[in-house]
């Protein structure tokens, strides 16, 4: 089975950078993902790290440790738009979601 | 390039009730998803296809809930009859470009059902 953790709420200032942490247990790693989710809307790709290290892409970043079971979405200059839920996903076709961290940007 | 549709976007029905969602895929997706989110979770897979062929269902609960993807493309999520708890928001999501490292999934809007 897989176990998926992370926080369900943060908060930050616009400007700011917040890092948003997921740690897994899984019987098998094929990937792991982040989604990003407007209220009422779908979850949307934002990034994928399948090897150890960080992948950049623009304003995010995220961060895989295979061997700690852990990632993270680090989030630079952040916008009033970013307010949203991050999603951390594990596997490939048989992604398992965790619930989501609602984060919350303030002027 | 369209995405993924689904349709209806929003139904309420009384407990007891059939309901039915309709999902089309990106063109040329092989691979075809029925995730059911509730409020404040993330979606949860009840079903995956490859092409017509139902390749996990595990998380289906098959004594209401019945799929079908005839030819490998549209697909429909059947719930019969409605609960309750079956009140979510079911997302549909596709996948699967020959070639892909991996397979990122574009989710459509989402049915939001409300079970009365």
């Amino acid at each position: 089975g897989q176990n998926i953790d992370q926080p369900t709420e943060m908060t930050a200032t616009e400007g700011a950078i917040v890092q948003i942490n997921c740690t897994y247990q899984t019987s098998g790693f094929n990937g792991l993902f982040w989604y990003q989710q407007h209220a009422g809307e779908a979850p949307t790709f934002l990034s994928y790290n399948v090897l150890d290290g960080l992948e950049e892409k623009g304003r995010f970043s995220s961060f895989l440790s295979r061997s700690k079971g852990y990632s993270y979405l680090l989030l630079k200059e952040l916008q009033m738009k970013d307010s949203a839920s991050y999603l951390c996903a594990v596997g490939n076709n048989d992604m398992r979601f965790g619930a989501g961290t609602r984060l919350t940007v303030k002027p | 390039e369209a995405g993924v549709v689904q349709s209806p976007r929003y139904k309420i029905i009384e407990k007891k009730q059939p309901v039915a969602f309709w999902c089309n895929p990106i063109s040329g997706h092989n691979t075809l998803y029925w995730y059911r989110q509730n409020l404040g979770q993330g979606p949860e897979l009840l079903i995956r296809y490859e092409n017509e062929e139902a390749v996990d269902d595990s998380q289906l609960p098959k004594d209401r809930f019945s799929a079908e993807r005839l030819k490998g493309v549209d697909s429909t999520l059947k719930i019969q009859p409605a609960e309750l708890g079956d009140s979510a928001v079911y997302l549909c999501a596709s996948s699967g470009l020959a070639g892909d490292s991996y397979n990122e999934q574009f989710f459509g809007p989402g049915t939001r059902l409300t079970v009365l």
